[in-house]
């Protein structure tokens, strides 16, 4: 139990694209996703927390209007990378959070990751 | 000081070694702490959570010391597989994690 996927797995586009990146909890409702973006050999770095049907909570210098969250549902999250930047390349994470009343402990459950690559 | 530190290492060690990980918070009210390991360029998968108790699961040992403010993990028996970096993750109130940087493990033949 508790998978979660994410989708496209790699992307490369021109600069200026718009990239779509979709965040699914297969077998559990989440209570909250996360996105995350990792640079190489760079610990994971905290993008926004998100909530399904309220607006996402951005981290100090992440651009809300660069990065738009989506959370339409208990399941599903998508980031949107707007008008994307070589410097935008890196492997973007999600995870989604289950409450464990047991213990009363937030898990959380990554997505396999999505590589953008921006010429 | 960062919110959840670890040494990044990496620790080399042989096959068969015994090996020690630990992580400091700096938050005295976090409430729940995980340690996650990622193979390079994949995702961090759930190794296992940290209770005040202490938990085991084959070779890997997880405790808590909420006095001092730091996690461990300690893996017994070093497999060529348990290559990997080793995160530490501390979460609040708010169940917003924190992760560490990481500590990179390599085990050698």
């Amino acid at each position: 139990g508790a998978v979660v996927s994410q989708h496209p797995s790699w992307v490369i586009c021109k600069s200026g694209t718009s990239v779509k990146i979709e965040c699914r909890s297969l077998d559990f409702q989440a209570t909250t996703m996360f996105w995350y973006r990792q640079f190489p050999k760079q610990s994971l770095m905290l993008m926004a927390t998100s909530n399904e049907g309220s607006k996402a909570t951005y981290e100090q210098g992440v651009e809300k209007d660069k990065f738009l969250i989506n959370h339409a549902s208990l399941t599903l999250s998508t980031l949107t990378v707007t008008s994307a930047h070589p410097e935008d390349s890196s492997f973007y994470i999600c995870s989604a959070s289950m409450f464990k009343l047991a213990g009363k402990t937030e898990t959380q459950y990554f997505g396999p990751g999505t590589r953008l690559l921006v010429l | 000081r960062k919110e959840v530190e670890q040494d990044p290492g990496p620790f080399n060690v042989p096959e068969g070694a015994t090996v020690a990980f630990n992580c400091t918070y700096s938050n005295s009210a976090s409430q729940s702490f995980f340690w996650y390991r990622q193979d390079c360029r994949k995702e961090p998968k759930l190794l296992m959570s940290v209770y005040s108790s202490g938990n085991e699961d084959g070779r890997f040992t997880a405790q808590l010391n909420r006095a001092s403010q730091y996690i461990s993990l300690l893996i017994r028996d070093s497999k060529l597989s348990d290559s990997a970096t080793y995160l530490c993750v501390v979460t609040g109130g708010s169940y917003i994690p924190t992760f560490g940087r990481g500590t990179s493990l390599i085990v050698h033949p």
